[in-house]
């Protein structure tokens, strides 16, 4: 059974159109996220939702729109989409441990989403 | 100043050398450490934990200073296995936000 699945893998469009990135995780975690990873390989935080609040927006324009209907699903929308949003995106997710300070644990990622703007 | 920094590599070397890792933070507040490991075009996946008093799991040796602000990675007797992009990560602020650095870039030869 897949703990992170994304939908879809690989994702071809045209400058200005809208598309959505779907995200589920069975492992129970309560911790979500987007990253997005560039041509250059940096991944870099986009969104974390702590169940289903939004927690983290790291400077994402608001063309981005992160939905978490519930703590196992997170999912992007974007819209009018730019060439510079050509990217890996991936989800993950974690479980943040309650004690004071521990923070969240190991961060289990899915296996991207190919988006190519063309 | 990137909140984590890798030099991008890359680090070519033949089977059986040692290799070693640095990263460095900005952040003096941050909590926990990580070294992730990513093949090429899949998903980054955990290496291992970096603990302040240092920690070995088998050929890998990971180390925190928190004085200068950095943590290292060293991989003994590496396998073409090894071959791969190693992310630094780091754990910082009230909600836990997780960074990556740019990554590490290793090419073992045969």
């Amino acid at each position: 059974d897949t703990a992170v699945s994304q939908t879809p893998k690989y994702l071809v469009t045209q400058m200005g159109n809208d598309k959505s990135i779907k995200c589920e995780q069975n492992l129970g975690h309560d911790t979500m996220y987007w990253y997005k990873q560039d041509s250059k390989k940096f991944l870099k935080i986009m969104f974390s939702y702590n169940n289903k609040e939004l927690i983290i927006n790291e400077t994402v324009p608001n063309r981005f729109s992160p939905k978490s209907p519930d703590k196992a699903h997170l999912n992007l929308h974007i819209n009018s989409l730019e060439l510079g949003d050509s990217a890996v995106y991936f989800c993950a997710s974690s479980q943040r441990d309650s004690r004071v300070g521990a923070g969240t644990g190991e961060l289990f990622f899915g296996e991207g989403s190919r988006l190519t703007v063309l | 100043r990137k909140e984590v920094e890798q030099d991008p590599g890359p680090f070519n070397v033949p089977e059986g050398a040692t290799v070693a890792f640095n990263c460095t933070y900005s952040n003096s507040a941050s909590q926990s450490f990580f070294w992730y490991r990513q093949d090429c075009r899949k998903e980054p996946k955990l290496l291992m934990s970096v603990y302040s008093s240092g920690n070995e799991d088998g050929r890998f040796t990971a180390q925190l200073n928190r004085a200068s602000q950095y943590i290292s990675l060293l991989i003994r007797d590496s396998k073409l296995s090894d071959s791969a992009t190693y992310l630094c990560v780091v754990r910082s602020g009230g909600y836990q936000k997780v960074t990556f650095g740019t990554g590490t870039k290793l090419q073992v030869i045969p």
